[in-house]
This record gives C-alpha cells, sequence and structure tokens, in this order.
C-alpha cells in the first residue's frame, strides 16, 4: 500500500462546476498538508499549505484535512478552463511524501 | 525576482554518458531537494541538502551525484550507472528541512526533461 493514495483521474469538469480532489494516507504522524497544481511541462506550483486538521480558504480554493479518517481534500469553486492542470498533494512530518496527481480539464 | 532557476530545460543523453542538471535558487533557503516525475508517479526524492557542504540520499539515489558547495546551488549529476534516466527532473527548496516545523513547504523549479537517445 502506497504511503498516500491519490486518484490519477482524468477528470473533466464543465466551466463553473465545483470540482473536489482527494488524497488518502497511511501515516498518521503526517501533520502538514499542502496541495500543488502543475501545468503540462511545468514544476509544480503551491496553491495550499495546512497545519493539521481543519479548513483554510483562499480565494476559489478550500483545502480541508480530516486527520482522523487520513483524508485531505481541494475544493475549487467556480472552476476555470485555466484551473486545467494535474493537483498533486503532499503532506509531510519527517518525510515529504506526494501523490501521484489528478489530471483536471475543465472545459468551457 | 525571487525563484529557483533549471537549466537546461530539455537535455539529451547518450548511452554511456553522465550529465549535470542545473539548479540556482535566490531564496536563501537552507534546503534543497532533487526529485525525479515519472508519468503516473508521485514524486520520488533523489537527493536532498539541509545545508552547504552537507547532503542525503532519497529514495532513489543510485545512479545519481550531487554536491552543495554553495547554499544557492544545487547541481544533480546522473550518471552512466542509472539504468532508466529518462524521466522529468524537479529542483525543489524550503526555508528549512521537513521535520523543523513550520517553513518546510517546498517551492520548485520549472524542471529538467532528460531524455536517453
Amino acid at each position: 500500500q502506497k504511503e498516500v493514495e491519490q486518484d490519477p483521474g482524468p477528470l473533466s469538469v464543465p466551466e463553473g462546476a465545483i470540482v473536489s480532489l482527494n488524497c488518502t494516507y497511511s501515516n498518521s504522524a503526517f501533520q502538514y498538508f499542502m496541495w500543488y497544481r502543475q501545468y503540462s511541462r511545468k514544476g509544480p506550483e503551491l496553491l495550499m499549505y495546512t497545519y493539521s486538521s481543519g479548513n483554510k480558504e483562499d480565494g476559489r480554493f478550500t483545502a480541508q484535512v480530516d486527520k482522523s479518517s487520513k483524508y485531505i481534500s481541494l475544493f475549487i469553486r467556480d472552476s476555470q478552463p485555466s484551473d486545467s492542470a494535474t493537483y498533486l498533494c503532499a503532506m509531510s512530518d519527517n518525510d515529504m511524501r506526494f501523490g501521484a496527481g489528478t489530471r483536471l480539464t475543465v472545459k468551457p | 525576482d525571487g525563484g529557483i532557476t533549471q537549466s537546461p530545460k530539455y537535455l539529451f543523453r547518450k548511452e554511456g554518458q553522465n550529465v549535470t542538471l542545473s539548479c540556482e535558487q535566490n531564496l536563501n533557503h537552507d534546503a534543497m531537494y532533487w526529485y525525479r516525475q515519472d508519468p503516473g508517479q508521485g514524486l520520488r526524492l533523489i537527493y536532498y541538502s539541509q545545508i552547504v557542504n552537507d547532503f542525503q540520499k532519497g529514495d532513489i539515489a543510485e545512479g545519481y551525484s550531487v554536491s552543495r558547495e554553495k547554499k544557492e546551488s544545487f547541481p544533480l549529476t546522473v550518471t552512466s550507472a542509472q539504468k532508466n534516466p529518462t524521466a522529468f527532473y524537479l529542483c525543489a527548496s524550503s526555508i528549512r528541512s521537513v521535520g523543523v516545523g513550520q517553513g518546510n513547504e517546498q517551492f520548485f523549479g520549472p524542471g529538467t526533461r532528460l531524455t536517453v537517445l
């Protein structure tokens, strides 16, 4: 079993939809949780950074962490074609671990 | 502008050759990292460095070597011993290394795509 599991998709939604991206993990020591956006042939860009359980909102993006279920989510409201990218979850305590990424396409 | 630069963007290697990928940061970050990204797989850590003149092996260090002579620079050499080097290579940095509390989020460069001919 991988330490971090992320559905690779692909996920295709119409413009304006609410997108839900998720990761599960097995290491209960993880305390820091991140979401990265990666456009094709580019480096990942940090979107959200959260510590422990709870929600964090930044514009159209909301990151949610449920440590009891070992489950994190990223919600994108009013999705735009420019949101089309691969989204990577990451988490750390002493080591950083990344999910494989979910490819998202937002169709106009 | 502060950031991380990687060069070259594309690199081609013949069998049996060593090649070196450049990574420079002007963020004054202590820690630097090299990852390899293959389709359908998460980022895999090759090497990391928490401080100048010190570096540690990651999960897939075999066939790779690094140096950290300056805080700003962390070059990666892909040696001929790496049997399957074709991949997208990403360099990252963070204020401190993981496990030291806040400030361990990593910031990435644009990547180098290495292809073996």
